[in-house]
């Protein structure tokens, strides 16, 4: 079956670096890749759809600049957290339809704990 | 406006019983998917089941099923005879319009512990 590949799985940093995570699509093309959000025991919070070849949509009250998306081919989607800082320390997760529309695979996800 | 609802935080089951896990949603697409989703500790998303709002009968995969009853708006997900490796957070989502591959849209999610 589809399978997409997050890494990494956890990453510790310092306040003021970025982070960038990897989003990829194995064994199918992915043109749309969704990125999530999620803190410990909540929901899954959509930041952004991710569009190969074009700018990513980011929902209400989500920065753009701050949360960087580049969906540079088809099986590769990344975000860049910029200048992270301690609020940003979140559950990381991408995720991507199969072929037919009727799943939707997610990665394993990310551990983001800035210092 | 809340678009995806379980009111369940918490449930708790006895091994081999049944559990269901309730969902109402909102839209007024006529066209719509149902998901349901279970997350482990681990924090992979895991898919359960679909069911398309033009469906006629309830999905099914294995152990779980989806009560879809389209007037009430609601999707409630049954696990049969629970098991120990059942315990977990559950999502359920909804994909609103005919775009397959939109995005989906997530309840608060159920947390499901499952006792020997």
């Amino acid at each position: 079956g589809a399978v997409v590949s997050q890494h990494p799985s956890r990453v510790i940093c310092k306040s003021g670096t970025s982070v960038k995570i990897e989003c990829r699509s194995l064994d199918f093309q992915a043109t749309t890749m969704f990125w999530y959000r999620q803190f410990p025991k909540q929901s899954l919070m959509l930041m952004a759809t991710s569009n190969e070849g074009s700018k990513a949509t980011y929902e209400q009250g989500v920065e753009k600049d701050k949360f960087l998306i580049n969906h540079a081919s088809l099986t590769l989607s990344t975000l860049t957290v910029t200048s992270a800082h301690p609020e940003d320390s979140s559950f990381y997760i991408c995720s991507a339809w199969d072929r037919g529309g009727e799943k939707l695979f997610f990665g394993s996800g990310t551990q983001l704990s800035v210092l | 406006a809340q678009k995806i609802t379980q009111t369940q935080p918490g449930m708790f089951v006895q091994e081999k019983e049944a559990v269901t896990l309730d969902c109402t949603y909102d839209t007024s697409d006529p066209s719509y998917g149902l998901f349901w989703y279970k997350q482990p500790s681990s924090g992979e998303m895991i898919f359960l089941i679909y069911q398309g709002s033009y469906d006629q009968q309830n999905a099914t995969e294995g152990r779980y099923s989806l009560n879809f009853q389209k007037a009430r708006k609601s999707a409630n997900l049954v696990i049969s005879a629970s098991q120990l490796g059942d315990s977990a957070m559950y999502f359920c989502a909804m994909r609103e319009g005919l775009v397959s591959y939109g995005k989906l849209t997530f309840g608060q999610g159920t947390i499901l512990t499952v006792h020997p």
